[in-house]
């Protein structure tokens, strides 16, 4: 069966510091993976999706930037984190037309 | 592009009664509707979906239904239950797309 592996949990980390989140599919070949970032008030913004390796769309200009080094591996980073980074991010994936699975998310905090 | 709006964003209900929210879609070429559901720290987990080819589709206590014309679609859940307490979001992907555009959730509080 298919896992999603995303980590860490939780992360605090200073303004200005860099961040790196890894997420990582098993179970299943050349997945859509996608990030998304959740703020309070719930809602789900999706910040970039990958339909394949080396291959990033970006929904919102900001102050992060994804990669996918490998087919079932997507990362999500920053050179600086601002305030405004803080949230809860999701990786999910699809192999099907949308229907997307959710990884257990990372709790950041920027202090 | 697709814009999905939610209702209600709170819910509270008593064990046992029927709970009930609303999407609506302004996409017409949108053909697959999930609905999800989110616990406390934990990411969204899918519990239901429908495509456009379908007006109702049942799970045991849950069903959606969707109404193409009105470019509406709904969540269903009877016999409520406290762990039924979460965060339900609609959301709705247009044809050929690779992305789902998320309702704004509900909170539904299920109250022995």
């Amino acid at each position: 069966s298919q896992t999603i592996h995303q980590w860490p949990a939780t992360l605090v980390q200073p303004v200005g510091s860099p961040l790196s989140l890894e997420c990582t599919v098993e179970g299943t070949s050349n997945p859509n993976l996608y990030w998304y970032r959740q703020a309070a008030g719930r809602g789900l913004q999706l910040l970039f999706y990958s339909v394949g390796i080396g291959q990033i769309s970006s929904e919102v200009p900001q102050n992060l930037s994804a990669s996918r080094p490998q087919d079932r591996q997507f990362i999500l980073s920053s050179k600086k984190l601002l305030l405004s980074d803080s949230g809860f991010y999701l990786c999910a994936w699809s192999v099907r037309m949308a229907e997307a699975f959710f990884g257990q998310g990372t709790r950041l905090t920027v202090v | 592009g697709e814009n999905v709006e939610q209702h209600p964003s709170t819910l509270s209900v008593q064990e046992g009664d029927s709970a009930v929210i609303k999407c609506t879609y302004s996409d017409s070429a949108s053909n697959y509707f999930p609905w999800y559901k989110q616990e406390l720290g934990k990411g969204p987990q899918l519990i239901i979906d429908i495509r456009s080819n379908v007006g109702e589709k049942k799970d045991q206590r849950i069903a959606v239904t969707l109404n193409k014309t009105a470019k509406h679609f709904s969540l269903h859940i009877t016999e409520t239950q406290p762990e039924d307490s979460a965060v339900y979001f609609c959301a709705a992907s247009p044809t050929g797309y690779s992305t789902l555009t998320f309702g704004k959730g509900t909170m539904l509080l299920v109250s022995p």
